[in-house]
């Protein structure tokens, strides 16, 4: 099992639309959690932390699943500027700042 | 603002020519990353500095090295680079916390081209 683990997508939406990702990682000690946006040839950028009570901000929420080790992300009403590449970023067991651990991305396209 | 800010935003060198990146910050961040990220891929971590400690990642080729001359900047050196090195490079920096770490703030990367 890989350590971070996100559906590819794409993910094809209409305006609108609710639209969920989830993140799977395999280290139970897991600490941090974060979901970065990532636009086209362009750096990434972060969303949101993930917080164990879960967490909003405005049309975005997310949560934290210990038990089943997952993080997701909900979008609602999805706006043709939310396209773009969400990436779930977990922070491993360890006092090592390193070991930040990247999923390859959920690729987002909201269309008219 | 603060930010982190990389020079420059595109680079072109020719194969086997040493290349240097260079990144900035002004958040006053102790730990300052450096990532490799291909089209479609995860960026990869090559190495990291906790303020002045230096972390390589063990499968970072020797072909990359690194300096942080003081807290606010850290340079990417590619000593030969080769076609496989092209690539997006990002400096990213962070706080350490307990039981933690802050999020990572980006740069604008650095678009690597070998020919």
């Amino acid at each position: 099992r890989k350590e971070v683990e996100q559906d590819p997508g794409p993910f094809n939406v209409p305006e609108g639309a609710t639209v969920a990702f989830n993140c799977t990682y395999s280290n139970s000690a897991s600490q941090s959690f974060f979901w970065y946006r990532q636009d086209c040839r362009k750096e990434p950028k972060l969303l949101m932390s993930v917080y164990s009570s879960g967490n909003e901000d405005g049309r975005f929420t997310a949560q934290l699943n210990r038990a089943s080790q997952y993080i997701s992300l909900l979008i609602r009403d999805s706006k043709l500027s939310d396209s773009a590449t969400y990436l779930c970023v977990v922070k491993g067991y360890g006092g090592s700042q390193g070991n930040l651990i990247f999923g390859k991305g959920t690729k987002l396209s909201v269309k008219p | 603002d603060a930010m982190v800010i990389q020079n420059p935003r595109y680079q072109v060198t020719q194969f086997g020519k040493p290349v240097t990146l260079s990144c900035s910050q002004t958040l006053n961040h102790n730990v300052m990353y450096w990532y490799q990220q291909k089209s479609s891929q995860a960026p990869k971590l090559l190495f990291h500095y906790y303020d002045k400690d230096f972390n390589n990642e063990a499968d970072t080729p020797d072909n990359f090295q690194s300096r942080r001359p003081n807290t606010s900047f850290c340079f990417l050196d590619i000593r030969s680079p080769g076609l496989g090195d092209a690539a997006m490079y990002l400096c990213a920096t962070s706080t350490s916390k307990t039981g933690g770490v802050s999020p990572l703030h980006f740069g604008n990367g650095t678009r690597l081209t070998v020919t």
